[in-house]
């Protein structure tokens, strides 16, 4: 079976700070694709990033940058320099090549002003 | 913007009254899904669809049952809602066959049960 989890529920922090989201998971799948999306509080569900489990490179987007490391299943997101559009929720998820997509229960960020 | 639209976006029903809800694609996509949002449980799979009559269960299927007669329509049926299945369902579309690539969601449809 696969896991996804999100130990942090909530995060608070001031304008400018960085800010990492930690992402745990479990599977047994040899080959599998991880996953960001992010909820802004408006409410879509809007894609991030997609990994595979056979590339480990770190991947930086602007202000987002994501750290993939097998040896402790951990797929984390930092976003460098926060803004107050940077508030959402935001899942990681997992899918082992099938078409189910397991999520995790979300992390709460928000950018104080 | 995936082309996705859902229908209806709110609605607030009775226990033990059937419920239809849609989801239309306008890019021709293969793979469609249904999730439902819960507080403390992220999205959780319903069914989802890989062709005209096609589909398979996911992850909590129990009370609902879906059916695809066209490619750009997926409905999702509560035979009879329950207050257990007051939540937010999205709709979802995985563009491409090779792979689980990316799903992209629909605006989602807030569902009351009283």
């Amino acid at each position: 079976a696969q896991k996804v989890t999100q130990a942090q529920t909530e995060i608070s922090v001031v304008e400018k700070e960085d800010v990492t989201l930690d992402c745990v998971y479990e599977t047994r799948d040899t080959t599998y694709y991880l996953f960001w999306y992010k909820q802004p509080p408006s409410g879509e569900l809007v894609f991030l990033i997609r990994r595979n489990s056979f590339d480990e490179q770190n991947e930086i987007s602007g202000r987002y940058s994501w750290n993939f490391q097998k040896s402790t299943s951990s797929f984390n997101f930092t976003i460098t320099a926060s803004q107050v559009v940077d508030s959402a929720v935001y899942f990681c998820a997992l899918s082992g090549g099938n078409e189910k997509l397991t999520f995790g229960t979300g992390t709460r960020l928000t950018i104080i002003p | 913007d995936a082309g996705i639209t859902q229908s209806p976006r709110h609605k607030v029903t009775e226990t033990g009254t059937p419920v239809t809800l849609r989801c239309h694609q306008t890019e021709n996509h293969r793979y469609m899904y249904w999730y439902r949002q819960d507080p403390g449980h992220g999205l959780r799979l319903i069914h989802y669809s890989y062709g005209v009559k096609d589909t398979d269960k996911g992850e909590v299927s129990d009370g609902y049952s879906v059916s695809r007669s066209k490619t750009e329509d997926f409905l999702l049926t509560l035979e009879s809602a329950t207050s257990s299945q007051t939540s937010v369902y999205f709709c979802a579309i995985r563009r491409g066959t090779g792979g689980p690539n990316e799903q992209f969601f629909g605006p989602g449809t807030r569902l009351t049960v009283l």
